[in-house]
Protein backbone atom coordinates (compact mmCIF):
# COMPACT_ATOMS: atom_id res chain seq x y z
CA UNK A 1 0.00 0.00 0.00
CA UNK A 2 1.45 3.08 -0.27
CA UNK A 3 1.51 6.41 1.58
CA UNK A 4 2.57 10.04 1.49
CA UNK A 5 3.59 11.93 5.36
CA UNK A 6 3.49 15.96 4.67
CA UNK A 7 6.26 15.90 7.95
CA UNK A 8 4.33 19.94 8.72
CA UNK A 9 0.95 20.90 8.48
CA UNK A 10 2.00 24.47 8.98
CA UNK A 11 5.23 26.56 7.96
CA UNK A 12 5.74 30.27 8.17
CA UNK A 13 8.59 32.00 6.45
CA UNK A 14 9.40 35.75 6.00
CA UNK A 15 9.37 37.18 2.06
CA UNK A 16 13.18 36.60 0.36
CA UNK A 17 13.64 33.66 2.56
CA UNK A 18 14.30 29.82 1.42
CA UNK A 19 11.40 27.37 1.71
CA UNK A 20 11.02 23.66 2.33
CA UNK A 21 8.25 21.99 2.31
CA UNK A 22 8.98 18.21 3.36
CA UNK A 23 7.17 15.22 1.97
CA UNK A 24 7.91 11.19 2.70
CA UNK A 25 6.08 8.78 0.98
CA UNK A 26 6.00 4.63 0.84
CA UNK A 27 5.10 2.21 -2.59
CA UNK A 28 5.83 -1.01 -3.31
CA UNK A 29 6.42 -0.13 -7.02
CA UNK A 30 8.28 3.23 -8.58
CA UNK A 31 5.81 6.15 -7.77
CA UNK A 32 5.39 8.81 -9.80
CA UNK A 33 5.27 11.89 -7.38
CA UNK A 34 3.68 15.38 -7.79
CA UNK A 35 3.40 18.65 -6.08
CA UNK A 36 -0.17 20.87 -5.97
CA UNK A 37 -0.80 24.00 -4.65
CA UNK A 38 -4.24 25.52 -3.73
CA UNK A 39 -5.03 28.93 -3.81
CA UNK A 40 -8.21 30.28 -1.19
CA UNK A 41 -11.63 29.36 -3.01
CA UNK A 42 -9.44 27.79 -5.76
CA UNK A 43 -8.88 23.97 -7.05
CA UNK A 44 -5.54 22.42 -6.97
CA UNK A 45 -2.87 23.90 -9.76
CA UNK A 46 0.05 21.40 -10.50
CA UNK A 47 3.30 22.59 -9.41
CA UNK A 48 5.54 19.75 -10.79
CA UNK A 49 5.85 16.15 -11.31
CA UNK A 50 8.75 13.20 -11.45
CA UNK A 51 7.98 10.43 -13.53
CA UNK A 52 11.36 8.40 -12.99
CA UNK A 53 13.05 10.53 -14.96
CA UNK A 54 15.31 13.58 -13.58
CA UNK A 55 15.52 13.14 -9.88
CA UNK A 56 16.16 17.15 -9.65
CA UNK A 57 12.49 18.36 -10.59
CA UNK A 58 11.94 21.67 -11.76
CA UNK A 59 8.38 23.33 -11.72
CA UNK A 60 6.38 26.50 -12.29
CA UNK A 61 6.96 30.04 -10.00
CA UNK A 62 10.82 28.77 -9.00
CA UNK A 63 9.68 25.43 -7.31
CA UNK A 64 11.64 22.79 -7.19
CA UNK A 65 12.04 19.12 -5.97
CA UNK A 66 14.50 16.37 -5.74
CA UNK A 67 13.10 12.77 -5.10
CA UNK A 68 15.83 10.96 -3.23
CA UNK A 69 14.99 7.04 -3.43
CA UNK A 70 17.05 6.47 -0.60
CA UNK A 71 15.58 8.50 1.77
CA UNK A 72 11.92 7.44 0.27
CA UNK A 73 11.58 11.55 0.06
CA UNK A 74 10.35 14.34 -2.45
CA UNK A 75 10.94 17.40 -0.59
CA UNK A 76 9.84 20.52 -1.96
CA UNK A 77 12.41 23.85 -1.98
CA UNK A 78 12.16 27.95 -3.58
CA UNK A 79 15.31 29.72 -3.06
CA UNK A 80 13.39 32.69 -1.93
CA UNK A 81 9.52 33.23 -0.63
CA UNK A 82 7.03 35.50 -2.36
CA UNK A 83 3.75 36.70 -1.09
CA UNK A 84 2.06 35.13 -3.58
CA UNK A 85 3.27 31.67 -2.76
CA UNK A 86 1.41 31.50 0.61
CA UNK A 87 -1.22 29.00 -0.16
CA UNK A 88 -1.68 25.20 0.60
CA UNK A 89 0.58 22.45 -0.89
CA UNK A 90 -0.47 19.27 -1.33
CA UNK A 91 2.48 16.32 -1.68
CA UNK A 92 0.81 12.91 -4.08
CA UNK A 93 2.17 9.95 -4.94
CA UNK A 94 0.82 7.68 -7.62
CA UNK A 95 0.89 4.04 -7.46
CA UNK A 96 -0.15 1.15 -9.15
CA UNK A 97 -3.08 -0.86 -7.38
CA UNK A 98 -4.27 -3.52 -9.08
CA UNK A 99 -4.96 -2.60 -12.19
CA UNK A 100 -5.27 1.23 -11.55
CA UNK A 101 -3.26 3.75 -10.71
CA UNK A 102 -4.00 4.89 -7.65
CA UNK A 103 -3.55 9.19 -6.18
CA UNK A 104 -2.72 9.38 -2.96
CA UNK A 105 -2.82 12.89 -1.42
CA UNK A 106 -0.53 13.88 2.01
CA UNK A 107 -2.90 15.81 4.30
CA UNK A 108 -1.31 19.51 3.17
CA UNK A 109 0.93 22.07 4.28
CA UNK A 110 -0.26 25.78 4.83
CA UNK A 111 2.89 27.75 4.17
CA UNK A 112 2.53 31.46 4.99
CA UNK A 113 4.91 33.76 4.02
CA UNK A 114 5.50 37.20 5.68
CA UNK A 115 6.65 40.79 4.96
CA UNK B 1 -5.51 26.22 -17.30
CA UNK B 2 -7.69 23.22 -18.23
CA UNK B 3 -10.94 23.65 -18.84
CA UNK B 4 -13.19 22.42 -15.84
CA UNK B 5 -16.38 23.93 -15.17
CA UNK B 6 -17.89 22.99 -11.74
CA UNK B 7 -21.61 24.00 -11.14
CA UNK B 8 -22.82 25.04 -8.99
CA UNK B 9 -20.16 26.74 -7.25
CA UNK B 10 -22.00 26.89 -3.74
CA UNK B 11 -25.08 25.18 -2.53
CA UNK B 12 -26.75 25.17 0.65
CA UNK B 13 -29.33 22.43 1.27
CA UNK B 14 -31.16 20.65 3.74
CA UNK B 15 -30.89 17.15 4.76
CA UNK B 16 -32.61 14.67 2.97
CA UNK B 17 -32.80 16.38 0.10
CA UNK B 18 -31.18 15.11 -3.48
CA UNK B 19 -28.16 17.38 -4.46
CA UNK B 20 -26.66 16.79 -8.06
CA UNK B 21 -23.09 18.71 -8.90
CA UNK B 22 -22.41 18.99 -12.49
CA UNK B 23 -18.45 19.22 -13.93
CA UNK B 24 -18.10 19.75 -17.39
CA UNK B 25 -14.69 19.79 -19.58
CA UNK B 26 -13.70 20.85 -22.94
CA UNK B 27 -10.41 19.07 -22.94
CA UNK B 28 -12.09 15.36 -24.38
CA UNK B 29 -9.86 13.94 -21.61
CA UNK B 30 -11.23 10.27 -21.24
CA UNK B 31 -10.82 10.05 -17.63
CA UNK B 32 -12.64 12.26 -15.08
CA UNK B 33 -12.72 12.01 -11.12
CA UNK B 34 -14.99 13.47 -7.92
CA UNK B 35 -12.81 13.79 -4.78
CA UNK B 36 -14.30 15.66 -1.47
CA UNK B 37 -11.68 17.58 0.92
CA UNK B 38 -12.41 17.82 4.35
CA UNK B 39 -9.62 19.45 6.91
CA UNK B 40 -7.34 16.95 8.15
CA UNK B 41 -8.30 14.60 5.27
CA UNK B 42 -6.93 15.66 2.00
CA UNK B 43 -8.43 14.99 -0.88
CA UNK B 44 -10.45 11.39 -0.89
CA UNK B 45 -11.63 10.00 -4.28
CA UNK B 46 -15.32 9.11 -4.43
CA UNK B 47 -15.77 8.01 -8.14
CA UNK B 48 -13.82 8.04 -11.19
CA UNK B 49 -14.77 7.22 -14.71
CA UNK B 50 -12.86 6.17 -17.45
CA UNK B 51 -15.27 6.86 -20.45
CA UNK B 52 -18.82 7.21 -21.24
CA UNK B 53 -20.83 5.19 -19.19
CA UNK B 54 -17.88 3.65 -17.31
CA UNK B 55 -17.89 4.41 -13.80
CA UNK B 56 -15.94 2.63 -10.86
CA UNK B 57 -16.36 3.55 -7.11
CA UNK B 58 -13.38 5.28 -4.62
CA UNK B 59 -12.21 4.81 -1.30
CA UNK B 60 -15.69 6.87 0.09
CA UNK B 61 -18.19 6.46 -2.69
CA UNK B 62 -21.21 5.47 0.29
CA UNK B 63 -24.20 7.89 -0.16
CA UNK B 64 -22.93 9.13 -3.58
CA UNK B 65 -23.94 7.88 -7.34
CA UNK B 66 -22.15 9.50 -10.65
CA UNK B 67 -23.11 9.40 -14.14
CA UNK B 68 -21.47 10.06 -17.60
CA UNK B 69 -23.60 10.41 -20.79
CA UNK B 70 -21.18 12.31 -22.67
CA UNK B 71 -17.42 12.88 -22.78
CA UNK B 72 -17.45 16.02 -21.36
CA UNK B 73 -19.60 15.59 -18.14
CA UNK B 74 -19.61 14.04 -15.16
CA UNK B 75 -22.73 14.17 -12.57
CA UNK B 76 -21.94 13.57 -8.77
CA UNK B 77 -25.38 13.18 -7.19
CA UNK B 78 -26.43 12.76 -3.65
CA UNK B 79 -29.31 10.58 -3.47
CA UNK B 80 -30.41 11.76 0.12
CA UNK B 81 -28.04 14.39 1.43
CA UNK B 82 -26.42 14.23 5.03
CA UNK B 83 -24.99 16.31 7.50
CA UNK B 84 -21.27 14.39 6.86
CA UNK B 85 -21.69 14.96 2.72
CA UNK B 86 -20.71 18.72 4.00
CA UNK B 87 -17.60 19.32 2.31
CA UNK B 88 -15.98 20.36 -0.69
CA UNK B 89 -16.16 18.80 -3.92
CA UNK B 90 -13.25 19.22 -6.44
CA UNK B 91 -13.83 17.39 -9.70
CA UNK B 92 -10.73 16.37 -12.04
CA UNK B 93 -9.56 15.38 -15.10
CA UNK B 94 -6.47 13.23 -17.45
CA UNK B 95 -5.90 12.00 -20.47
CA UNK B 96 -4.67 8.67 -18.98
CA UNK B 97 -5.11 6.68 -15.83
CA UNK B 98 -1.41 5.76 -16.19
CA UNK B 99 0.49 7.11 -13.28
CA UNK B 100 2.59 9.07 -14.90
CA UNK B 101 -0.08 11.71 -16.05
CA UNK B 102 -1.28 14.35 -13.48
CA UNK B 103 -4.80 15.27 -13.17
CA UNK B 104 -6.09 18.69 -13.56
CA UNK B 105 -8.71 20.28 -11.28
CA UNK B 106 -11.82 22.41 -11.20
CA UNK B 107 -12.16 25.21 -8.62
CA UNK B 108 -14.77 23.09 -6.52
CA UNK B 109 -18.36 23.20 -5.35
CA UNK B 110 -18.58 24.23 -1.61
CA UNK B 111 -21.69 22.39 -0.37
CA UNK B 112 -23.08 22.54 3.22
CA UNK B 113 -26.10 20.57 4.24
CA UNK B 114 -28.24 21.56 6.63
Amino acid sequence: AQSVTQLDSHVSVSEGTPVLLRCNYSSSYSPSLFWYVQHPNKGLQLLLKYTSAATLVKGINGFEAEFKKSETSFHLTKPSAHMSDAAEYFCVVSDRGGSNYKLTFGKGTLLTVNP
Amino acid sequence: DAGITQSPRHKVTETGTPVTLRCHQTENHRYMYWYRQDPGHGLRLIHYSYGVKDTDKGEVSDGYSVSRSKTEDFLLTLESATSSQTSVYFCAISESIGGRQPQHFGDGTRLSIL
